[in-house]
């Protein structure tokens, strides 16, 4: 199986920051690589597809970048909603896995 | 508007089983490929299982196989998963989520249900 291990495990940072969040699969996943949000007691979101293509409807200041194993997660300018927790997926080949979270304070 | 809405969770006993639904509406259920994800109290996400949209492809995660089965009912719009021989470690919200592109196997998932709670204890 691949596995997927995100970094920071949590962090925090003020309203209007630049936060970057990394993911890194254990074998090479070309550009199969999703972002999901997930706010307390609700169900993930999908913000980010294909390593780098923003799903409809989600803000502009998230964006994604990487290929092979390494990846990230930029969000341009905090916003206090954007306080979450965030997984990244592989959709390389099953099982499909997911990083095990980074959590996001404000 | 597009939505899933899962049903069927509850309390059972180890060992017990349960039958899960997730009830599709505001798109041709039928042209897409379908999941079921789970989430452990306090832990992360973690894939269950994968329906193609004729059914003829099925994947599940370790985990659960030999003891879960996915189906479909495209007549009734509706996703299933009959969970057998259930283990404390199965205690989870289980969520039904879409695959973004239909007839497509690309395990992204972009419409996701809420979530029905399942408990897995004596």
């Amino acid at each position: 199986d691949i596995q997927m291990t995100q970094s920071p495990s949590s962090l925090s940072a003020p309203v209007g920051d630049r936060v970057t969040i990394t993911c890194r699969a254990s074998q090479s996943i070309s550009s199969y690589l999703n972002w999901y949000q997930q706010k307390p007691g609700k169900a993930p979101k999908l913000l980010i597809y294909d390593a780098s293509s923003l799903q409809s409807g989600v803000p502009s200041r998230f964006s994604g970048s990487g290929s092979g194993t390494d990846f990230t997660l930029t969000i341009s300018s905090l916003q206090p909603e954007d306080c979450a927790t965030y997984y990244c997926q592989q959709s390389y080949k099953t099982p499909v896995t997911f990083g095990q979270g980074t959590r996001l304070e404000i | 508007e597009v939505q899933l809405v899962e049903s069927g969770g509850g309390l059972v006993q180890p060992g017990g089983s349960l039958r899960l639904s997730c009830a599709a509406s505001g798109f041709t259920f039928s042209t897409y490929e379908m999941n079921w994800v789970r989430q452990a109290p306090g832990k992360g996400l973690e894939w269950v299982s994968y329906i193609s949209s004729s059914a003829r492809t099925i994947y599940y995660a370790d985990s659960v196989k030999g003891r879960f089965t996915i189906s479909r009912d495209d007549a009734k719009n509706s996703l299933y998963l009959q969970m057998n021989s259930l283990r404390a470690e199965d205690t989870a919200v289980y969520y039904c989520a879409r695959d973004q592109v239909p007839g497509y196997s690309g395990y992204i998932m972009d419409v996701w249900g809420k979530g029905t709670t399942v408990t897995v204890s004596s």
